[in-house]
């Protein structure tokens, strides 16, 4: 159980292109959601927290107008990279939480590599 | 906010030897402190967990200990194999519950055969 679908795994786009990233909880209603980015070699960085029906909360230093959440039901998260550019390449990451869901708080999605040519 | 460091950053070990990985935190309010292990590409593991009302936790051959006191909790593994390779993040939250983790800087273990 607990299982956290994120799709798609990898992306390979052109400049200028935006891109949509989908997290789906398969079996359970997460409460949260987080969108994590992970550059090579280096840890995950909290990008955004949304809430089923409400705006996401970003965190410093990360534009909202570029990444775009939304959460629209308590199964499914989605994080719109607009206008991406070679610096927007990185692992992005998706958990869901639910304090009822399995033994473990934040469930993961498998992630999805960007690259932006 | 809580922030998280992690040592070291890069640990090699001769597989059967024991493995110690550090980390210490900020937020004397966190209550709970999560291992994950994450191989190449894909997603963070939990590997094991301490809450805050006990000093450690031990399964098989992995084990954390915490002192709240120092602020500092430590993940070891004994007999270590070469499929323990892999990179290795602490995390800490103030919410009893694990929401809105901070990670540690993470640390890449290399278990040579």
């Amino acid at each position: 159980g607990a299982v956290v679908s994120q799709h798609p795994s990898w992306v390979i786009c052109k400049s200028g292109t935006s891109v949509k990233i989908e997290c789906r909880s398969l079996d359970f209603q997460a409460t949260t959601m987080f969108w994590y980015r992970q550059f090579p070699k280096q840890s995950l960085m909290l990008m955004a927290t949304s809430n089923e029906g409400s705006k996401a909360t970003y965190e410093q230093g990360v534009e909202k107008d570029k990444f775009l959440i939304n959460h629209a039901s308590l199964t499914l998260s989605t994080l719109t990279v607009t206008s991406a550019h070679p610096e927007d390449s990185s692992f992005y990451i998706c958990s869901a939480y639910t304090p009822t869901a399995g033994n473990q708080p934040q469930h993961f999605g498998d992630g999805t590599r960007l690259s932006i040519l | 906010g809580e922030n998280v460091e992690q040592h070291p950053s890069t640990l090699s070990v001769q597989e059967g030897d024991s493995a110690v990985i550090k980390c210490t935190y900020s937020d004397s309010a966190s209550n709970y402190f999560p291992w994950y292990k994450q191989e190449l590409g894909k997603r963070p593991q939990l590997i094991i967990d301490i809450r805050s009302n006990v000093g450690e936790k031990k399964d098989q051959r992995i084990a954390v200990t915490l002192n709240k006191t120092a602020k500092h909790f430590s993940l070891h593994i004994t007999e270590t194999q070469p499929e323990d390779s892999a990179v290795y993040f602490c995390a800490a939250t103030a919410n009893n519950a694990g929401n809105m983790l901070t990670f540690g800087g993470g640390t890449r273990l290399m278990v040579k055969p």
